[in-house]
């Protein structure tokens, strides 16, 4: 399983275009670089997967360059309700289980 | 509600006592999952089901963790003889696995229940 890093923390203010990067050197062929998003209290919450290039749905965009040694989340125009842990997870779904590992994640603030 | 329901929300127990959670997952979902998670920490994997079948355990789930999944359908997850360091979030995710399509598998999260051992 790749091991993934990000950093701990983000700050921002609303409006702005979050950029959240996440490097995985060891990313295997098969992995999907996928993001989750947990608020205080509650399960944690799928927001984007991508193999490479760009993904973009209504909520972020992901881009991937083409050695997928590193993938951005974007989220444009946060709000305060985007304060959230942001994690970064490298998923390879052919496996038996296709379990998540996930990291500590970016805790990433907004402020009015 | 269709989504990954889980019970009780919140438990306080006192140290020694047995405690059993409960999770239902999404109707047509096979796999389920249990994880635990403590404050300031990412999810920690405890064990899998493809349906009925408990397929992966993790070495975080002690002799005292047992789960179950009658029927592939509900879960539970119970914990005997419980420690102060058994506090935590207990979280049970759903998935649907299509072997048909690529990058399939997304997993459903519950709430949680935590659990505060006193």
């Amino acid at each position: 399983l790749a091991k993934t890093t990000q950093p701990i923390s983000m700050d921002s203010y609303e409006g702005q275009e979050v950029n959240i990067t996440c490097s995985h050197n060891n990313i295997a062929t098969n992995d999907y670089i996928t993001w989750y998003q947990q608020f205080p209290s509650q399960g944690p919450r799928f927001i984007i997967q991508g193999y490479k290039t760009k993904v973009t749905n209504e909520v972020a965009s992901l881009f991937i360059p083409a050695d997928r040694k590193s993938s951005t989340l974007s989220l444009p125009r946060v709000s305060l309700s985007d304060t959230a842990v942001y994690y970064c997870l490298a998923v390879y779904y052919g496996g038996a289980t296709n379990k998540l590992i996930f990291g500590t994640g970016t805790l990433l603030a907004v402020q009015p | 509600d269709t989504g990954v329901s889980q019970d009780p929300r919140h438990k306080i127990t006192k140290r020694g006592q047995n405690v059993t959670f409960r999770c239902d997952p999404i109707s047509e979902h096979n796999r389920l999952y249990w994880y635990r998670q403590t404050l300031g920490q990412g999810p920690e994997f405890l064990t899998y089901f493809q349906n009925e079948a408990q397929l992966e355990k993790s070495r975080l789930l002690s002799d005292r963790f047992s789960a179950e999944r009658p029927k592939g359908s509900f879960s539970t997850l119970e914990i005997q003889r419980t420690e102060q360091g058994d506090s935590a979030m207990y979280l049970c995710a759903s998935s649907f696995r299509d072997y048909r399509l690529a990058g399939t598998g997304e997993l459903f999260f519950g709430e949680g229940s935590r659990l505060t051992v006193l």
